[in-house]
């Protein structure tokens, strides 16, 4: 059982590149979502999913797209990356709304 | 001011010494969760609690809900307790978001 994984661990793009960020649970969780995590900030939530097909912006989703076309993945895009969107980007599923978080081990984003 | 505040921000401790990490929010909840970050990044669920107190091993999470506070105890530290302890909330109100806190920096040193 892998839990959360997230592909890749590190990844330094230049600015104007697009990418895709990959998140994979095999726990059949419904709720998927995408946080970034500034210094001095607390994450903050890009993008989330609630279901296969079902997605919706947090706080901070401009520059990012999702998709989420099976239970199971959930990538995140940045289309076309600047460096206001260097960081460090977690993945997190939960199998309901007040369950407990897994969390994939993060990737860490350059954009120079 | 932030909806999830965290206190202490820094806290060094000497090895066995217990310790208290608080976590006050502004807003009503249906949820609120204890996260550890280690070093190297990695960030683990220890608790998800409505009410009331659960224990773990060494570790302990309270939540009042009346005065909208909660606390992490870690009973007989160790080196290994070193990581950033992150208070999140999922507001009441509906929707599916976490609030995050901004953690707090432990270090206990042998």
């Amino acid at each position: 059982n892998a839990g959360v994984t997230q592909t890749p661990k590190f990844q330094v793009l230049k600015t104007g590149q697009s990418m895709t960020l990959q998140c994979a649970q095999d726990m059949n969780h419904e709720y998927m979502s995408w946080y970034r995590q500034d210094p001095g900030m607390g994450l903050r939530l890009i993008h989330y999913s609630v279901g296969a097909g079902i997605t919706d912006q947090g706080e901070v989703p401009n520059g990012y797209n999702v998709s989420r076309s099976t239970t199971e993945d959930f990538p995140l895009r940045l289309l076309s990356a600047a460096p206001s969107q260097t960081s460090v980007y977690f993945c997190a599923s939960q199998w309901g709304r007040n369950t407990e978080a897994f969390f994939g081990q993060g990737t860490r984003l350059t954009v120079v | 001011k932030n909806e999830v505040e965290q206190s202490p921000q820094n806290l060094t401790a000497q090895e066995g010494e217990f310790i208290t990490i608080n976590c006050s929010y502004s807003v009503g909840i249906s949820a609120l969760h204890w996260l550890q970050q280690h070093p190297g990044g990695g960030i683990v669920s220890l608790f998800m609690l409505s009410s009331g107190k659960k224990k773990h091993g060494r570790l302990i999470a309270t939540i009042n809900i009346q005065e909208k506070h909660s606390s992490l105890h870690i009973t007989a530290s160790h080196p290994r307790d070193s990581a950033v302890y992150i208070c999140a909330v999922r507001p009441g109100s509906g929707g599916s978001r976490l609030t995050f806190g901004e953690g707090t920096q432990l270090t206990v040193n042998p």
